[in-house]
This record gives structure tokens, C-alpha cells and sequence, in this order.
């Protein structure tokens, strides 16, 4: 149980474009949601929360022009990556809880490269 | 403020060796929870254990097993008879009771050698 997916796993954009992953929580509703970011040889750095049908709350210091989280529904959130560039190439995890429940379960994570 | 700390950066042992992971923790807060999880290479962070501040029974799991002592601050895991498919670098992480976030910290790799 409590198994998170993540799509796609990697990716590979040009700079400036944009790029969108997914997070689905598959066997659970997930009425937390949380987008991580994870830097080579790093620990994680918590980007934002969105709750289903709220506004995502960002981190100090992340622009949430430039990363916009939707959480549409229980089971799906997505974050897109706008005007991608170089500096926003690292590994992005996102997990997810239910509302009963402290421990968060981490999706596989998405490997961004932008060239 | 909340702080999570793992002093052990790295550790490499050989198969079959017992190893302990250090965690220490700051809080203020009278009602948290303490994590651990493991990132295989892989990179999916795998939930182990959850444990909040009222129960300091000690837990076994298998090889795995967890010390938490309030008095010190510490929530240390200790891998029994360790093996090669334990390597991975193991997150410690702390959340205040009312809050969903988690503060990790910054993770110790864990290398064991047949």
C-alpha cells in the first residue's frame, strides 16, 4: 500500500521551454501533497505543499511563477517547470500523505535536464 | 526552531558488520514525530519508521531496530547483520505536531562492502 507514482521518471527540455511532471498517489487519497527538490549528494529541499483544490504554499525562495503546482484532485498533483533553464536541471521528488498521517511516501522522483 | 542532524556523512562497513545512524534533533515543541527513510541508488525514498514524541519504547523490525531516547535528543537506527542491499543513504527527519512539513536532515550514505 501507499504507493506513489511519478511521470515521467526523466527528461530531457531546452532551455526555455516548459516542462510538466505528475504525481499520483495510486492506492491512497492523498489529500497532502508536497513537491521536493534534490540537489547531487544533497538532502531535500521542500519546494511546496498544495492541498486538493487549494493554492500550493511555496517555500521561501522559490518562485512560484516559475514553478506552478496544481492539485487538482486527490489522487494528482502536477508541477510545471516554465522557462526552464540549465540552473533548473536537479531531481524532483514529490509525496504525498493522507490526512490521518505524519509520514509522508515519496514518489520515484523525475530527473530534469535542461540543455 | 526545528533541526535535524546526521554528524556521520558517510559510513562503509563490511557485510554482516552491525552499524548504528546517528540522528539528533531539535524542537521545542512537546508533540513531534521522527522519521527515518531510506534512498536506495534508485533515488525513491522508502518510508521506515515513524515514532512520535510520546513513545520512546524502543522498536525492532527484522535487522533494523530504533533507539530513541528524549533525554538526549536522539533517534539512532541501527542496522543488525548488515547487508550489501542496505546501502543507500538514510534520511533522519523531524515534524512538529500541527505541521505537515518535514525537516530532513542531511542524510548519511551507507556503503556495505561483501
Amino acid at each position: 500500500g501507499a504507493v506513489v507514482s511519478q511521470h515521467p521518471s526523466w527528461v530531457i527540455c531546452k532551455s526555455g521551454t516548459s516542462v510538466k511532471i505528475e504525481c499520483r498517489s495510486l492506492d491512497f487519497q492523498a489529500t497532502t501533497m508536497f513537491w521536493y527538490r534534490q540537489f547531487p549528494k544533497q538532502s531535500l529541499m521542500l519546494m511546496a505543499t498544495s492541498n486538493e483544490g487549494s493554492k500550493a504554499t511555496y517555500e521561501q525562495g522559490v518562485e512560484k511563477d516559475k514553478f506552478l503546482i496544481n492539485h487538482a484532485s486527490l489522487t494528482l498533483s502536477t508541477l510545471t517547470v516554465t522557462s526552464a533553464h540549465p540552473e533548473d536541471s536537479s531531481f524532483y521528488i514529490c509525496s504525498a500523505r493522507w490526512v490521518s498521517a505524519y509520514e509522508q511516501y515519496f514518489g520515484p522522483g523525475t530527473r530534469l535536464t535542461v540543455t | 526552531a526545528q533541526k535535524v542532524t546526521q554528524a556521520q556523512t558517510e559510513i562503509s562497513v563490511v557485510e554482516k558488520e552491525d552499524v548504528t545512524l546517528d540522528c539528533v534533533y531539535e524542537t521545542r515543541d512537546t508533540t513531534y514525530y521522527l522519521f527515518w527513510y531510506k534512498q536506495p541508488p534508485s533515488g525513491e525514498l522508502v518510508f521506515l519508521i515513524r515514532r512520535n514524541s510520546f513513545d520512546e519504547q524502543n522498536e525492532i523490525s527484522g535487522r533494523y531496530s530504533w533507539n530513541f531516547q528524549k533525554s538526549t535528543s536522539s533517534f539512532n537506527f541501527t542496522i543488525t547483520a548488515s547487508q550489501v542491499v542496505d546501502s543507500a543513504v538514510y534520511f533522519c527527519a523531524l515534524a512538529q505536531g500541527g505541521s505537515e512539513k518535514l525537516v530532513f536532515g542531511k542524510g548519511t550514505k551507507l556503503t556495505v562492502n561483501p
